[in-house]
């Protein structure tokens, strides 16, 4: 069965500071992967997806890399603002289901 | 982009009543969608994929007869939670799938926090 973990679970950066998160998976037979952001008591935004033949994927400020031999996937998130806060996670998608990882929390201090 | 309208956003019930909770796909349809639900800081728990037109797959540990869900459309699929308890209280989430191939992206609605009394 497919488990996917985020690194670190919580993450408080001072604005302007880029930085990474971390989610890895333990098979690397993946059809895509997404990255989702979530607001407290809301639901969940797309911000990108992977699909399995591609290295990394690009919107604005936010970038994402897969490397589905090693069962890794980073969100790169640079010069960072408060509006960033939220819980950031990832999804793996089988074909047949999706498994989400535990999410990072992230702070961005003003 | 996909749009995935789910309703109603809040709702505090008593406890032994029935709550129905809608997830609409606006622009696209879907012909699978999935059930979620989250505890306070605790990541999303998938409850069941919704088949339009067929009976739904739920996970291991979900009770059938507790979260009834209905996929009569391929724009619509309701969670109804029987018979409601205080443990019931949780935020749950619906999503569904683009279908396009070259998408295979999941949209999510805004979820829903249900309280019950």
């Amino acid at each position: 069965k497919q488990e996917v973990t985020q690194i670190p679970a919580a993450l408080s950066v001072p604005e302007g500071e880029n930085l990474v998160l971390n989610c890895s998976f333990t098979d690397s037979a993946i059809y895509n992967l997404q990255w989702f952001r979530q607001d407290p008591g809301k639901g969940l935004t797309s911000l990108l997806l992977i699909q399995s033949s591609q290295r990394e994927q690009t919107s604005g400020r936010l970038n994402a890399s897969l490397d589905k031999s090693s069962g890794r996937s980073t969100l790169y998130i640079a010069a960072s603002q408060p509006g960033d806060s939220a819980t950031y996670l990832c999804a793996v998608n089988t074909g047949n289901q999706f498994y989400f990882g535990t999410g990072t929390s992230l702070t961005v201090i003003p | 982009g996909a749009v995935v309208s789910q309703h109603p956003s809040r709702v505090i019930c008593k406890s032994g009543t029935s709550v129905k909770i809608e997830c609409r796909s606006l622009d696209f349809q879907a012909t699978t969608m999935f059930w979620y639900r989250q505890f306070p800081k605790q990541s999303l728990m998938l409850m069941a994929t919704s088949n339009e037109g067929s009976k739904a797959t739920y996970e291991q540990g979900v009770e059938k007869d507790k979260f009834l869900i209905n996929h009569a459309s391929l724009t619509l699929s309701t969670l109804t939670v029987t018979s409601a308890h205080p443990e019931d209280s949780s935020f749950y989430i619906c999503s569904a799938r683009d279908p396009k191939p070259i998408n295979e992206k999941l949209f999510f609605g805004s979820g829903t926090q249900l309280s019950v009394l």
